[in-house]
């Protein structure tokens, strides 16, 4: 079965720093992944997928992505964090293999940047 | 422009008085999906819509239904609100099944008193 793993609960950064926030999922055929966006009280708001080609994916705010398959992982950066990046991060999976159509989502890394 | 809209965003009931919660897309999409959301959770799947074939999950408690009278809104409706109900309710849509991306709804916070 499928499963999506975010190692980090809460991720505390200063303004201007670097952030990688790590996302690794266990499934035994090709997915596609995603990372998603969540400002308190608000949905979730996609910032960049990985659906084939290159490893390495741009998404919005200056987020990136690479995908690595040996290592089954999908981690988030941004090189220099703004306080207006503080919001919940959640990383999902959907299986191309089974004919699901789901998502699947790891537990959130809370983002906190600070001044 | 909006494109996955929600309404309300904030419900307050009654223990036990049936809600509905609203979902309109302007996107023309296939799928709907409804989502709850506990604080400090992963959303969990509801169920889903592909067209007018409705798709439970085999964990989706009976007190939670949904409709879906045409393509842009879908409805979920809770039949006897618990406590343990109070949540945000999150509305997706996808063009199609499989990998398409699915787009989000500000989502609604429901509140059980």
């Amino acid at each position: 079965a499928q499963s999506v793993t975010q190692l980090d609960s809460q991720v505390p950064v200063f303004e201007e720093a670097p952030v990688e926030l790590r996302c690794n999922y266990s499934s035994s055929v090709s997915v596609y992944l995603f990372w998603y966006v969540q400002y308190p009280n608000q949905g979730l708001q996609l910032l960049l997928k990985y659906l084939s080609g290159s490893t390495l994916v741009k998404g919005i705010n200056g987020f990136e992505a690479e995908f690595n398959k040996s290592q089954t992982s999908f981690h988030l950066r941004k090189p220099s964090v703004h306080i207006s990046d503080t919001a919940e991060y959640f990383c999902a999976v959907s299986d191309l293999g089974s004919g699901t159509y789901k998502y699947i989502f790891g537990t959130g890394t809370r983002l906190k940047v600070l001044a | 422009d909006a494109m996955v809209i929600q309404n309300p965003r904030y419900q307050v009931t009654q223990f036990g008085k049936p809600v509905t919660l609203s979902c309109s897309q302007t996107l023309n999409h296939n799928v709907m999906y409804w989502y709850q959301q506990k604080s400090s959770q992963a959303p969990k799947l509801l169920f889903h819509y592909y067209d007018k074939d409705f798709n439970n999950e085999a964990d989706t408690p009976d007190n939670f239904q949904s409709r879906r009278p045409n393509t842009s809104f879908c409805f979920l409706d809770i039949r006897s609100p618990g406590l343990g109900d109070a949540a945000m309710y999150l509305c997706a849509t996808s063009r199609d099944r499989g990998s398409e991306t699915q787009y989000f709804g500000p989502g609604t916070r429901l509140l059980v008193l």
